[in-house]
Protein backbone atom coordinates (compact mmCIF):
# COMPACT_ATOMS: atom_id res chain seq x y z
CA UNK A 1 0.00 0.00 0.00
CA UNK A 2 1.11 3.69 -0.58
CA UNK A 3 2.53 5.38 2.00
CA UNK A 4 3.10 9.26 2.61
CA UNK A 5 6.20 10.39 0.55
CA UNK A 6 8.68 12.81 1.89
CA UNK A 7 11.44 14.69 0.29
CA UNK A 8 14.36 15.21 0.29
CA UNK A 9 15.57 12.58 3.21
CA UNK A 10 18.10 14.95 4.21
CA UNK A 11 19.20 18.26 3.51
CA UNK A 12 21.91 20.09 4.54
CA UNK A 13 22.21 24.11 4.82
CA UNK A 14 23.69 26.83 5.60
CA UNK A 15 22.49 29.57 8.44
CA UNK A 16 20.09 32.58 6.70
CA UNK A 17 19.56 30.02 3.38
CA UNK A 18 15.87 28.95 2.26
CA UNK A 19 15.03 25.04 2.55
CA UNK A 20 11.94 23.78 1.04
CA UNK A 21 10.26 20.33 2.08
CA UNK A 22 7.59 18.05 0.05
CA UNK A 23 5.15 15.60 1.46
CA UNK A 24 2.80 13.35 -0.82
CA UNK A 25 -0.22 11.98 1.35
CA UNK A 26 -1.50 9.18 1.10
CA UNK A 27 -4.09 9.12 -2.49
CA UNK A 28 -7.06 10.02 -1.46
CA UNK A 29 -5.84 11.28 1.71
CA UNK A 30 -7.48 15.07 1.88
CA UNK A 31 -5.80 16.33 4.91
CA UNK A 32 -2.08 17.07 5.81
CA UNK A 33 -0.20 17.61 9.00
CA UNK A 34 3.72 18.84 9.46
CA UNK A 35 5.18 18.48 12.46
CA UNK A 36 9.03 19.20 14.10
CA UNK A 37 11.14 17.01 15.94
CA UNK A 38 14.19 18.53 17.33
CA UNK A 39 16.95 16.54 18.83
CA UNK A 40 15.83 14.39 22.10
CA UNK A 41 12.37 16.29 21.78
CA UNK A 42 8.80 15.13 21.08
CA UNK A 43 7.02 15.65 17.69
CA UNK A 44 5.84 19.53 17.61
CA UNK A 45 2.41 20.75 15.48
CA UNK A 46 3.40 22.94 13.32
CA UNK A 47 0.40 23.42 10.80
CA UNK A 48 -2.25 21.62 9.16
CA UNK A 49 -3.97 21.36 5.90
CA UNK A 50 -7.66 20.34 4.82
CA UNK A 51 -8.79 20.58 1.24
CA UNK A 52 -5.88 22.85 0.04
CA UNK A 53 -7.17 25.34 2.85
CA UNK A 54 -4.97 26.01 6.35
CA UNK A 55 -6.92 24.00 9.25
CA UNK A 56 -5.05 24.74 12.19
CA UNK A 57 -1.65 26.26 13.21
CA UNK A 58 0.57 25.41 15.61
CA UNK A 59 4.15 26.43 17.07
CA UNK A 60 5.00 27.61 13.40
CA UNK A 61 7.36 30.28 13.33
CA UNK A 62 6.57 33.39 11.29
CA UNK A 63 10.06 32.53 8.88
CA UNK A 64 8.09 29.20 7.73
CA UNK A 65 5.41 28.91 5.62
CA UNK A 66 3.41 25.79 4.04
CA UNK A 67 0.41 25.16 1.71
CA UNK A 68 -1.56 22.33 0.21
CA UNK A 69 -1.75 21.91 -4.03
CA UNK A 70 -4.32 21.23 -6.10
CA UNK A 71 -3.01 17.22 -6.46
CA UNK A 72 -2.79 17.18 -2.05
CA UNK A 73 0.72 17.07 -2.07
CA UNK A 74 1.89 20.37 1.04
CA UNK A 75 5.32 21.97 0.75
CA UNK A 76 6.75 23.50 3.77
CA UNK A 77 9.17 26.72 2.72
CA UNK A 78 11.62 27.84 5.65
CA UNK A 79 13.48 31.23 5.26
CA UNK A 80 16.25 32.72 7.31
CA UNK A 81 17.38 29.16 8.54
CA UNK A 82 18.76 29.38 12.29
CA UNK A 83 20.66 26.63 13.66
CA UNK A 84 17.51 25.76 15.80
CA UNK A 85 15.87 24.59 12.73
CA UNK A 86 18.06 21.69 12.37
CA UNK A 87 15.52 18.70 13.39
CA UNK A 88 13.66 16.27 11.86
CA UNK A 89 10.41 16.97 10.02
CA UNK A 90 7.67 14.84 10.02
CA UNK A 91 4.47 15.10 7.71
CA UNK A 92 1.58 12.88 8.19
CA UNK A 93 -2.01 12.54 6.28
CA UNK A 94 -5.18 11.53 7.10
CA UNK A 95 -8.83 10.77 5.14
CA UNK A 96 -11.37 13.62 6.93
CA UNK A 97 -13.89 10.91 6.32
CA UNK A 98 -12.40 8.00 8.10
CA UNK A 99 -13.74 7.93 11.50
CA UNK A 100 -10.74 6.36 12.95
CA UNK A 101 -8.66 9.78 12.77
CA UNK A 102 -5.78 7.65 12.14
CA UNK A 103 -2.40 9.82 10.95
CA UNK A 104 -0.36 7.91 8.81
CA UNK A 105 3.29 9.60 8.91
CA UNK A 106 6.15 9.93 6.30
CA UNK A 107 9.49 9.03 7.48
CA UNK A 108 10.78 12.69 7.45
CA UNK A 109 13.27 14.85 6.94
CA UNK A 110 16.50 15.56 8.12
CA UNK A 111 17.15 19.02 8.22
CA UNK A 112 20.88 19.98 9.66
CA UNK A 113 21.95 23.69 9.66
CA UNK A 114 25.37 24.87 9.06
CA UNK B 1 -4.80 21.74 24.71
CA UNK B 2 -4.25 18.68 25.27
CA UNK B 3 -1.06 17.45 27.54
CA UNK B 4 0.17 14.18 26.93
CA UNK B 5 3.08 12.91 29.57
CA UNK B 6 4.39 9.86 29.76
CA UNK B 7 6.31 7.92 32.64
CA UNK B 8 9.37 6.99 32.93
CA UNK B 9 10.62 8.57 30.52
CA UNK B 10 13.82 5.33 30.69
CA UNK B 11 13.54 1.87 31.38
CA UNK B 12 15.82 -0.77 31.19
CA UNK B 13 14.63 -4.63 31.63
CA UNK B 14 16.36 -8.00 31.35
CA UNK B 15 15.07 -10.04 28.23
CA UNK B 16 11.76 -12.10 28.68
CA UNK B 17 10.34 -9.26 31.32
CA UNK B 18 6.91 -7.68 30.13
CA UNK B 19 6.78 -4.09 29.62
CA UNK B 20 4.25 -1.42 31.14
CA UNK B 21 4.59 1.93 29.46
CA UNK B 22 2.28 4.50 30.92
CA UNK B 23 0.88 7.48 28.87
CA UNK B 24 -1.41 9.85 30.73
CA UNK B 25 -3.25 13.06 28.95
CA UNK B 26 -5.67 16.30 30.15
CA UNK B 27 -8.49 16.52 27.84
CA UNK B 28 -10.96 13.33 28.43
CA UNK B 29 -12.49 14.32 24.94
CA UNK B 30 -9.68 12.76 23.16
CA UNK B 31 -10.86 11.20 20.04
CA UNK B 32 -8.03 8.23 19.70
CA UNK B 33 -4.60 7.46 20.93
CA UNK B 34 -1.90 6.29 18.77
CA UNK B 35 0.95 4.65 20.02
CA UNK B 36 3.97 4.66 18.23
CA UNK B 37 7.75 3.52 18.06
CA UNK B 38 10.93 5.32 17.16
CA UNK B 39 14.29 3.95 16.59
CA UNK B 40 17.02 6.42 17.33
CA UNK B 41 17.18 9.09 13.77
CA UNK B 42 14.85 7.08 12.11
CA UNK B 43 11.19 7.70 11.25
CA UNK B 44 7.79 6.77 13.55
CA UNK B 45 6.00 3.39 13.45
CA UNK B 46 2.55 3.21 14.16
CA UNK B 47 1.76 0.32 16.52
CA UNK B 48 -1.66 0.72 17.48
CA UNK B 49 -4.51 3.04 17.44
CA UNK B 50 -7.34 3.06 20.29
CA UNK B 51 -10.83 4.80 19.34
CA UNK B 52 -11.98 6.45 22.27
CA UNK B 53 -14.92 4.36 22.00
CA UNK B 54 -12.77 1.03 22.60
CA UNK B 55 -10.96 -0.59 25.62
CA UNK B 56 -7.94 -1.80 24.05
CA UNK B 57 -6.19 -2.93 20.89
CA UNK B 58 -4.12 -5.89 20.67
CA UNK B 59 -1.28 -6.87 18.18
CA UNK B 60 0.84 -9.49 18.42
CA UNK B 61 2.96 -9.43 21.69
CA UNK B 62 1.85 -5.76 21.55
CA UNK B 63 -1.63 -4.65 24.00
CA UNK B 64 -2.67 -0.81 24.73
CA UNK B 65 -5.45 -0.32 26.75
CA UNK B 66 -7.55 3.28 27.23
CA UNK B 67 -9.32 4.56 30.30
CA UNK B 68 -10.38 7.95 29.32
CA UNK B 69 -11.88 8.51 32.88
CA UNK B 70 -8.97 8.67 34.47
CA UNK B 71 -6.68 9.71 31.53
CA UNK B 72 -4.71 6.87 31.02
CA UNK B 73 -3.11 4.52 28.35
CA UNK B 74 -0.81 1.61 29.08
CA UNK B 75 1.57 -0.13 26.20
CA UNK B 76 2.01 -3.50 27.90
CA UNK B 77 4.62 -5.26 25.78
CA UNK B 78 4.77 -9.36 26.77
CA UNK B 79 8.05 -11.38 26.65
CA UNK B 80 10.37 -8.48 25.70
CA UNK B 81 13.59 -8.53 23.29
CA UNK B 82 16.68 -6.87 22.85
CA UNK B 83 14.28 -5.37 19.39
CA UNK B 84 12.01 -4.09 20.93
CA UNK B 85 14.78 -1.57 22.03
CA UNK B 86 13.46 2.15 21.24
CA UNK B 87 11.80 5.03 21.98
CA UNK B 88 8.15 4.77 22.53
CA UNK B 89 5.39 7.80 22.20
CA UNK B 90 1.97 7.78 22.58
CA UNK B 91 -0.26 10.71 21.08
CA UNK B 92 -3.38 11.86 21.58
CA UNK B 93 -5.88 12.64 18.80
CA UNK B 94 -8.64 15.42 18.86
CA UNK B 95 -11.93 15.15 17.26
CA UNK B 96 -11.67 18.37 15.06
CA UNK B 97 -9.38 17.76 12.58
CA UNK B 98 -7.37 14.56 14.55
CA UNK B 99 -4.39 16.27 15.27
CA UNK B 100 -2.20 14.80 17.59
CA UNK B 101 -0.42 15.94 20.86
CA UNK B 102 2.25 13.73 21.47
CA UNK B 103 3.96 12.60 24.88
CA UNK B 104 7.88 13.12 25.43
CA UNK B 105 8.45 9.14 25.09
CA UNK B 106 9.85 6.67 26.96
CA UNK B 107 12.98 4.87 25.87
CA UNK B 108 13.19 1.06 26.73
CA UNK B 109 16.53 -0.58 26.42
CA UNK B 110 16.19 -4.93 26.59
CA UNK B 111 19.10 -6.26 27.87
CA UNK B 112 20.23 -9.48 26.29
Amino acid sequence: AAGVIQSPRHLIKEKRETATLKCYPIPRHDTVYWYQQGPGQDPQFLISFYEKMQSDKGSIPDRFSAQQFSDYHSELNMSSLELGDSALYFCASSLSRENTGELFFGEGSRLTVL
Amino acid sequence: KQEVTQIPAALSVPEGENLVLNCSFTDSAIYNLQWFRQDPGKGLTSLLLIQSSQREQTSGRLNASLDKSSGRSTLYIAASQPGDSATYLCAGGGSNDYKLSFGAGTTVTVRA
